[in-house]
């Protein structure tokens, strides 16, 4: 299968601060980027969707200005979580999709978040 | 939209035994794909198995197997000949099929427990 690249796999920020999360397909044009969401013991929610050169789709209740996304070539997406707060902290997950991937997604490993 | 339930928080099997884990989802589409990943304590998704709404032969995958029933929006997971290894959370998603990328629609997942 496609390999995507998710970086970091964890990091530790302090409050107020921001912190960009890198997602890269490294075999594979990802036209299409997912980044998901998911709190310790649940599901995976997503957060929003980027299409390489488009403004980001997000989805509702997920504040467009806390949770920048950029999707600015066909290999990268980047997720800058601005003015991080506790309740930010949580595992963060990209899946990307491209022609090779129409009918599957494939997922970065996850970066774990915690917001102090 | 398209919801996706699985009905069983928690599982557990004896090595070697065999477990079904459920799925049932709605959705007024009718083309679409169906998932089973699963999430060890890595937290990377790795695809289990995967079927096209399309094919009436469930799907298989070495000791992995689904029963799809497409007309009850079923769509079980049954695992054989269980191993320590397949400890691990599983999530049942749904992917309409579209000209463009869409996201997968995850259950809350089931976790399952392998005993030795």
């Amino acid at each position: 299968g496609a390999v995507v690249s998710q970086h970091p796999s964890r990091v530790i920020c302090k409050s107020g601060t921001s912190v960009k999360i890198e997602c890269r397909s490294l075999d594979f044009q990802a036209t299409t980027m997912f980044w998901y969401r998911q709190f310790p013991k649940q599901s995976l929610m997503l957060m929003a969707t980027s299409n390489e050169g488009s403004k980001a789709t997000y989805e509702q209740g997920v504040e467009k200005d806390k949770f920048l996304i950029n999707h600015a070539s066909l290999t990268l997406s980047t997720l800058t979580v601005t003015s991080a707060h506790p309740e930010d902290s949580s595992f963060y997950i990209c899946s990307a999709a491209g022609a090779r991937a129409v009918t599957e997604a494939f997922f970065g490993q996850g970066t774990r978040l915690t917001v102090v | 939209a398209q919801t996706v339930t699985q009905s069983q928080p928690e599982m557990s099997v004896q090595e070697a035994e065999t477990v079904t884990l459920s799925c049932t989802y709605d959705t007024s589409e009718s083309n679409y794909y169906l998932f089973w990943y699963k999430q060890p304590p890595s937290r990377q998704m790795i695809l289990v198995i995967r079927q096209e709404a399309y094919k009436q032969q469930n799907a298989t995958e070495n000791r992995f197997s689904v029963n799809f029933q497409k007309a009850a929006k079923s769509f079980s997971l049954k695992i054989s000949d269980s191993q320590l290894g397949d400890t691990a959370m599983y999530f049942c998603a749904f992917m309409k099929q579209n000209s463009g990328n869409t996201p997968l629609v995850f259950g809350k997942g089931t976790r399952l427990s392998v005993i030795a």
